[in-house]
């Protein structure tokens, strides 16, 4: 089984708002990513959890707040969004360092900035 | 650091011809090259890759192949139909690293 599960699939929140994105894995992954991907477009890492720490932010502006509760599950924050973060949201998940570099993505979160 | 290019943009086939999609990385040591496919409102799915240390592989009507020297890897479906229709990236990972480099998409459309 190489699922990644993502809730919800849609949100629309106003500049304002403070929503979190969910995402889970139970294949015993060690490593967890969030990607943001626009439209036509390839995704583009934001974060990577590597046994439950953050190992690389890819200069992701602070509105966005990861987190890595335990091995199966991450979070991201969202808080003071700008229209121009409205994108497709992606988690994926791999062994981690230790093991294959396969990743799997989860069906990802449409997300709208109002 | 790293940077894939792919190519083409956008492929038409009837159904039945096969479609080959070609990307050239440029750091001759990135070391593992996987290819997803990402259908309309789904997350990309990872359907084939490759490591550097073999030159080809295969999986049903889909194939891989890697050419180190040029910095190049290919996809190659054969005998399309129209659910292979989707989008297709490509990526390349450098050895340690754990971020995958993606090129830039390849838009497949498979007509009956």
């Amino acid at each position: 089984d190489t699922e990644v599960t993502q809730t919800p699939k849609h949100l629309v929140m106003g500049m304002t708002n403070k929503k979190s994105l969910k995402c889970e894995q139970h294949m015993g992954h060690r490593a967890m990513y969030w990607y943001k991907q626009k439209a036509k477009k390839p995704p583009e890492l934001m974060f990577v959890y590597s046994y439950e720490k953050l190992s690389i932010n890819e200069s992701v502006p602070s509105r966005f707040s990861p987190e890595c509760p335990n091995s199966s599950l991450l979070n991201l924050h969202l808080h003071a969004l700008q229209p121009e973060d409205s994108a497709l949201y992606l988690c994926a998940s791999s062994q981690g360092k230790a093991g294959g570099p396969e990743q799997y993505f989860g069906p990802g979160t449409r997300l709208t900035v109002t | 650091g790293e940077n894939v290019e792919q190519h083409p943009s956008t492929l038409s086939v009837q159904e039945g011809d096969s479609a080959v999609i070609k990307c050239t990385y440029s750091d001759s040591a990135s070391n593992y090259f996987p290819w997803y496919k990402q259908e309309l409102g789904k997350g990309p799915q990872l359907i084939i890759d490759i490591r550097s240390n073999v030159g080809e592989k295969k999986d049903q009507r889909i194939a891989v192949t890697l050419n180190k020297t040029a910095k190049h890897f290919s996809l190659h479906i054969t005998e399309t139909q129209p659910e292979d229709s989707a989008v297709y990236f490509c990526a390349a990972r450098l050895p340690g690293f754990q971020k995958l480099v993606f090129g830039t998409g390849t838009r497949l459309l498979v007509s009956p």
